[in-house]
């Protein structure tokens, strides 16, 4: 079945920082998702981005579906930006998300 | 607008016997997804309905869970004979559309977390 790495595992940084999270995947996918778990475990869903650019505030994602990988950008980052960060696929053809293992991020005041 | 809801908030109970678990979606969301989370572990897919149809459930972890969606609204997940590797958080999320593949924002409710002894 189609894989999916994140990179970084872990990544620590000052507020203010900027970043940028990478998602790899294995196969064609027609649906890419990227989720935010903060410490107390609440999730959020970011972006829906299986080709293209979109941007939301101090979050941007890009996706190069025909080299298989997404990037997370995370621009000026504050305290709350810390938690994981989680990208889901869809293989093309199938209604199952496939996740990533996660990117923990810990921004410092 | 209320959001996802999930109950109970917490469930202990002993290996072999039966737990259902209820999710209430966003009130006229048509998507209903279910994940789980195991300790300190990561994100794992179970089930999505499109109202009240699951086109997929090969994402269930074996044939002691199972899901059913009634009304296009409340969603229950059975795990019968429960086992201490089903000892998870699990987590409900819904979303407006009809489709698997759209662009819709999933909403994810907080968890009913389970324990099995």
């Amino acid at each position: 079945g189609i894989q999916v790495e994140q990179s970084p595992p872990d990544l620590i940084l000052q507020e203010g920082a900027n970043s940028t999270l990478r998602c790899n995947f294995s196969d064609s996918v027609n649906n890419l998702q990227w989720f935010h778990q903060n410490p107390w475990g609440q999730l959020i869903n970011l972006f829906y981005i299986p080709s293209g650019t979109k941007q939301n505030g101090r979050l941007s994602a890009t996706t190069v579906a025909t080299e298989r990988y997404s990037l997370l950008y995370i621009s000026s980052s504050q305290t709350t930006d810390s938690g994981v960060y989680f990208c889901a696929v869809v293989n093309s053809g199938t209604y199952k998300y496939i996740f990533g293992t996660g990117t923990r991020l810990k921004v410092l005041a | 607008g209320a959001g996802v809801s999930q109950s109970p908030s917490n469930k202990v109970t002993e290996k072999g016997k039966d737990v259902e678990l209820r999710c209430d979606p966003i009130s006229g969301h048509t998507a209903l997804y279910w994940y789980r989370q195991s300790l300190g572990q990561g994100l794992e897919f179970l089930i999505y309905f499109q109202g009240n149809s699951a086109p997929d459930k090969s994402g269930l972890p074996s044939d002691r869970f199972s899901a059913e969606r009634t009304g296009g609204s409340v969603s229950t997940l059975t795990i019968q004979r429960t086992q201490q590797e089903d000892s998870a958080v699990y987590l409900c999320a819904s979303s407006l559309a009809a489709g698997f593949y759209t662009q819709e924002t999933q909403y994810f409710g907080p968890g009913t977390r389970l324990l099995v002894l």
